[in-house]
């Protein structure tokens, strides 16, 4: 059973920078693509970007690229979401996600979500 | 942009009732969308994918359809651990991934 794992809680200042994590369990991490999902306080969901391990590939939303980096360390079966200087406006629950499917891709298991507050 | 919509925004029905969601793709090569179910203070889960595959474990009284741009989610009849918010997705290999705007479902 794939279960994916991540970092507790964080608050920050703006201008902060932050990585939270997503650990893998019960799956080929190296073949997965693993993703994450932002979701702003009672909003819906926006992707944000996607690697996959194996090789790095990594993929972004347009709106996220040059805000958040993807990466990923095959020796501890963990993916990172990173940013440099944090804004209030990242404050969020961000999930990370494994995908499936072909030709048409879905996210079928989901993290628990960590929570990234935010203040200026 | 890629822009996916879904009508109604919110519902309220009774328990029992035939409850169904629209989700309209924003290019008919999407060919498929997946259903995800989110309760409150939870993660989202995959519910249905690639448009009528139920996720292991969905009760069968959720079902998908669609074609082209137009797709729907039923409930054929509503139970109250079904209160959540659905959202639909889709993926082009352009813009890479879509959610809609959700549908928050109440008990009436």
């Amino acid at each position: 059973e794939v279960h994916l794992e991540q970092s507790g809680a964080e608050v920050k200042k703006s201008g902060e920078s932050l990585t939270i994590s997503c650990q893998a369990t019960g799956s080929n991490f190296r073949t997965s693509w693993i993703g994450w999902v932002r979701q702003m306080p009672g909003k819906g969901l926006e992707w944000m970007g996607s690697i996959f391990p194996f090789d790095s590939d990594t993929r972004y939303n347009p709106s996220f690229r040059g805000r958040v980096t993807v990466s990923a360390d095959l020796s501890t079966n963990t993916t990172s979401l990173r940013w440099s200087s944090l804004r209030a406006s990242d404050t969020a629950i961000y999930y990370c996600v494994r995908r499936r499917g072909y030709p048409s891709y879905f996210f079928d298991h989901w993290g628990q979500g960590t929570q990234v507050t935010v203040s200026s | 942009d890629i822009q996916t919509t879904q009508s109604p925004s919110s519902l309220s029905a009774a328990v029992g009732d035939r409850v169904t969601i629209t989700c309209r793709a924003s290019q008919d090569i999407a060919k498929s969308v997946h259903w995800y179910q989110q309760k409150p203070g939870k993660a989202p889960k995959l519910l249905i994918y690639a448009t009528s595959n139920l996720q292991t474990g969905v009760p069968p009284r959720f079902s998908g359809d669609g074609s082209e741009t137009d797709f729907t989610l039923t409930i054929s009849s509503l139970q109250p651990e079904d209160i959540a918010t659905y959202y639909c997705q889709e993926y082009d290999n352009i813009n890479l991934f879509s959610f809609g705007p959700g549908t928050k479902v109440d008990i009436k």
